[in-house]
């Protein structure tokens, strides 16, 4: 059974660099074709995809975010980090991770993690 | 960048009805890497289709997905109460390589 639970502040200030990690089991990110995504949503807003970690290390970014983003494993940990520098209001928002596979959809997601960005 | 568009925005409909939520893409989308999320307030979204058509486990088979190229339908044969709900597509390829659409809620009549 796959499960995945994000971790990490519930409010950062402006400027301030913002550090997520999702813990997971039921699967391996050794194993081949098997991702980890990062994903938001501002309250009432759209999904926003952030960034993705696959299990040879290939790392993909959200062009518009890549300058600001950094996606790391710990595969013996089972554990995925997302950091996110220089935080604005606007990047208040529930952030999930999600397991993906081969085909690139997101077939299970974390319970989400709602951060909050202000002074 | 591919650019998801769904429509309608907002889907007003009664339970037992037939809904049709449209998904079109700026540019053509391999239909493998086309997904259908179903996501209810203060939760997190639901696989609900990948590859265009096929339904992901669990899922009842009122939910049927098709499409190609740049243009994809979700539809909803007959609508359950537990169906109202917030839906986005997802597409898998071109940079950017994952994008959502913008959501359809379909909301009860």
């Amino acid at each position: 059974q796959i499960t995945l639970k994000e971790s990490g502040p519930t409010l950062v200030k402006p400027t301030q660099t913002l550090t997520l990690t999702c813990t997971f089991s039921g699967f391996s990110l050794s194993t081949s074709g098997v991702g980890v995504a990062w994903i938001r949503q501002p309250p009432g807003k759209a999904l926003e995809w952030l960034a993705l970690i696959a299990w040879d290390d290939d790392k993909r970014y959200s062009p518009s975010l890549k300058s600001r983003l950094t996606i790391t494993k710990d595969t013996s940990k089972n554990q995925v980090v997302l950091t996110m520098t220089n935080m604005d209001p606007v990047d208040t928002a529930t952030y999930y991770c999600a397991h993906s596979g081969w085909l690139g959809h997101f077939d299970y997601w974390g319970q989400g993690t709602l951060v909050t960005v202000s002074s | 960048e591919i650019v998801l568009t769904q429509s309608p925005g907002t889907l007003s409909l009664s339970p037992g009805e037939r809904a049709t939520l449209s998904c079109r893409a700026s540019q053509s989308v391999s239909s493998s890497y086309l997904a259908w999320y179903q996501q209810k307030p203060g939760q997190a979204p639901r696989l609900l289709i990948y590859g265009a058509s096929s339904r992901a486990t669990g899922i009842p088979d009122r939910f049927s997905g098709s499409g190609s190229g740049t243009d994809f339908t979700l539809t909803i044969s007959r609508l359950e109460p537990e169906d109202f709900a917030v839906y986005y597509c997802q597409q898998y390829g071109s940079s950017p390589a994952y994008t959502f659409g913008q959501g359809t809620k379909l909301e009860i009549k």
